[in-house]
């Protein structure tokens, strides 16, 4: 069964950091790509960042670019959001979702979510 | 790039038909096959219900619907059902820098 469980949410002071960790099982993560969105409280689904089967195909939202870097280690079979500087628009449930291989440009499964507070 | 355009809410009766638009631009929507459609309850995670405009990955009702006519794609649910009561989503392939573009959103409400 595939499953991808977040975590590294929480409570950070404006100007902050902090790291979100997506664990992924039943599949292999080296052979899709995978992606961060995130919902801000009474807003509608935004997407974040996404990175590929390879490192040289990493996005990111105009809105958090040069602030947070999408990695991941197929080794451990995880993925990862490293979020700097932030700010109070950044609060917000962050979701880890991968990208399908058969119904292309889709997410064919989400996580749970895990939510980042940001205080001003 | 800026969200595709849904309406903020629209609602039906049980057993009732309900179109949700979403409205892009030649560099999005109009111009790739490439709509997806999610469905959101809160607190549970998305679900892909519509992919490539028109088709339904396994397990999903055949309640559920796509189409595309120029900038704009549409989720029909035919058969309103009190579980169809949720957030839904559209997306997008896009032409620039972003993979995908989300929709602003529609809630579905069953009367």
């Amino acid at each position: 069964e595939v499953q991808l469980v977040e975590s590294g949410g929480g409570l950070v002071k404006s100007g902050g950091s902090l790291r979100l960790s997506c664990a992924a099982s039943g599949f292999t993560l080296n052979t899709y790509s995978m992606n961060w969105v995130r919902q801000a409280p009474g807003k509608g689904l935004e997407w974040v960042s996404s990175i590929g089967t390879t490192w040289n195909h990493i996005y990111y939202a105009d809105s958090v670019k040069g602030r947070f870097t999408i990695s991941r280690d197929n080794a451990k079979n995880s993925l990862y959001l490293q979020m700097n500087s932030l700010r109070a628009e950044d609060t917000a449930v962050y979701y880890c979702a991968r990208d399908s291989i058969s119904a292309r440009r889709s997410v064919d499964y989400w996580g749970q979510g895990t939510l980042v507070t940001v205080s001003s | 790039q800026s969200a595709l355009t849904q309406p903020a809410s629209v609602s039906g009766s049980p057993g009732q038909s309900i179109t949700i638009s979403c409205t892009g631009t030649t560099s999005d929507v109009g111009g790739y096959h490439y709509v997806s459609w999610y469905q959101h309850h809160p607190d549970k995670a998305p679900k892909l219900m519509i992919y490539e405009v028109s088709n339904r990955p396994s397990g999903v009702s055949n309640r559920f619907s796509g189409s595309k006519s120029g900038n704009t794609a549409s989720l029909t649910i035919s058969g309103l059902q009190a579980e169809d009561e949720a957030d839904y989503y559209c997306t997008s392939y896009t032409s620039s820098s972003s993979p995908y573009v989300f929709g602003t959103g529609t809630k579905v409400t069953v009367l």
